[in-house]
């Protein structure tokens, strides 16, 4: 299986900071990456796709970037609601994985 | 927009089969492929179970080692999940998911709300 290893496990920014998430594949994905939030009690949610487009009705405010094993998450100014669990997973190859999750707080 | 529904039983003995449903509203689930994905309750991590494909074909994790079997009824438009053999390691959230194959891969761009589901005696 293809291992996901994101960086940092939690962070804390305050709003309109601009803050950045990496994940990092055990091997190359090429650009099948996508990224997920997950709020409290809720279910994951697509933010972004094939490492770089934005999902219908996501904020302008997330970007994806990267190719190969390295990728990025930018929020390019940290909202309240942004609070969350962010997830990468790949889907290169089968099995998809996810990595471990990046939680990030509102100072 | 589509929507997606589990249920089923929110205990499970181990040894057992856990058996979930996934109820598509909104959508013909003849017109896409379809996922469970699992997590560990009041934890991170996300585990990719299985699909379904529109051929009716079916891809596991193998870390499961052959207890899943997925199956799903057009009529009712409805996928499913059983588990067989459960133990407490199998003690989970269970989502549904709705895959979209169009942009590079297949991830879920729809999920259910999930259904907690407790192996214990």
């Amino acid at each position: 299986d293809i291992q996901m290893a994101q960086s940092p496990s939690s962070l804390s920014a305050s709003v309109g900071d601009r803050v950045t998430i990496t994940c990092r594949a055990s091997q190359s994905i090429s650009t099948y990456l996508n990224w997920f939030q997950q709020k409290p009690g809720k279910a994951p949610n697509l933010l972004i796709y094939a490492a770089s487009s934005l999902q219908s009705g996501v904020p302008s405010r997330f970007s994806g970037s990267g190719s190969g094993t390295d990728f990025t998450l930018t929020i390019s100014s940290l909202q309240p609601e942004d609070a969350a669990i962010y997830y990468c997973q790949q889907s290169n190859s089968s099995p998809p994985t996810f990595g471990q999750g990046t939680k990030v707080e509102i100072k | 927009q589509v929507q997606l529904q589990e249920s089923g039983p929110g205990v499970v003995k181990p040894s057992e089969t856990l058996s979930l449903t996934c109820t598509v509203s909104g959508g013909s689930i003849s017109s896409h492929y379809w996922s469970w994905i699992r997590q560990p309750a009041g934890r991170k991590g996300l585990e990719w179970i299985g699909r379904i494909y529109i051929s009716g074909a079916t891809n596991y994790n193998p870390s499961l080692k052959g207890r899943v079997t997925m199956s799903r009824d057009a009529s009712k438009n409805q996928f499913s999940l059983k588990l067989r053999s459960v133990t407490a390691a199998d003690t989970a959230i269970y989502y549904c998911g709705r895959d979209d194959c169009s942009g590079g891969g297949c991830y879920p761009d729809s999920w259910g709300q999930g259904t907690l589901v407790t192996v214990s005696s």
